[in-house]
């Protein structure tokens, strides 16, 4: 079974805070992401990336980095933090097929970010 | 520009057929996606279609039209453990590949 794991389940933040949320996926996909779920807004991707020091911005960036330095690990880094980047944070990875096309994204538990 | 429906919200009773609309306009339409998720838990995959047509697994059945840029998942003989947020996602083809566009979900709600 492909597992992706995250650092936390739960943390809680101040503000300016510098924040490092850890996905590590276990079956050598390519492909890795970040999503932040909020209710009402479904899943918003944060940022992807499709190999080792790749990088692409996903649909809301701002405010948000990442660091892909191995491929079995993908790091979202808040640089300050702040209270609207209150949520829960998904990471996911996928098995890239023929050009560059895949069916299914597995997801980690999540971690529920608060910032106070 | 991309836009994504479906319904916020639909209730039935055990044992029900249950069908959940999307329609979506998505640049680069590659594929449609369905994830169940539930309550504190993780988005997971129950079907993907890259062709018109039906795509059964089990009591879970999805459809797409592309030309109606359109998709359903049918839930079959409803059960108790199917209430969970299930969402579409259209998946575009860019330079760096796939990727899948979540729709806010539909929570399904299923009463004894």
């Amino acid at each position: 079974d492909v597992k992706v794991t995250q650092s936390s389940r739960y943390l809680v933040k101040r503000t300016g805070e510098k924040v490092f949320l850890e996905c590590v996926q276990d079956m050598d996909h390519e492909n890795m992401f970040w999503y932040r779920q909020d209710p009402g807004l479904g899943l918003r991707l944060i940022y992807f990336s499709y190999d080792v020091k790749m990088k692409e911005k996903g649909d809301i960036p701002e405010g948000y980095s990442v660091s892909r330095e191995k491929k079995e690990r993908f790091s979202l880094i808040l640089e300050s933090a702040s209270t609207n980047q209150t949520s829960m944070y998904l990471c996911a990875s996928a098995l890239v097929g023929r050009g560059g096309s895949y069916n299914e994204q597995f997801f980690g538990p999540g971690t529920r970010l608060t910032v106070l | 520009g991309q836009s994504l429906e479906q319904p916020s919200e639909v209730t039935a009773v055990e044992g029900a057929i249950v069908q959940i609309n999307c329609t979506y306009q998505t640049s680069g339409f590659y594929g449609l996606s369905w994830y169940q998720q539930h309550d504190g838990g993780a988005p997971t995959f129950l079907s993907y279609n890259a062709l018109d047509g039906l795509e059964e697994t089990g009591r879970f059945s999805s459809f797409l039209s592309r030309s109606d840029s359109y998709g359903y998942l049918l839930l079959q003989e409803l059960q108790m453990k199917d209430s969970a947020s299930y969402f579409c996602a259209p998946s575009q083809l860019d330079n760096y590949g796939q990727n899948f566009v979540f729709g806010p979900g539909t929570r399904l709600s299923v009463l004894p």
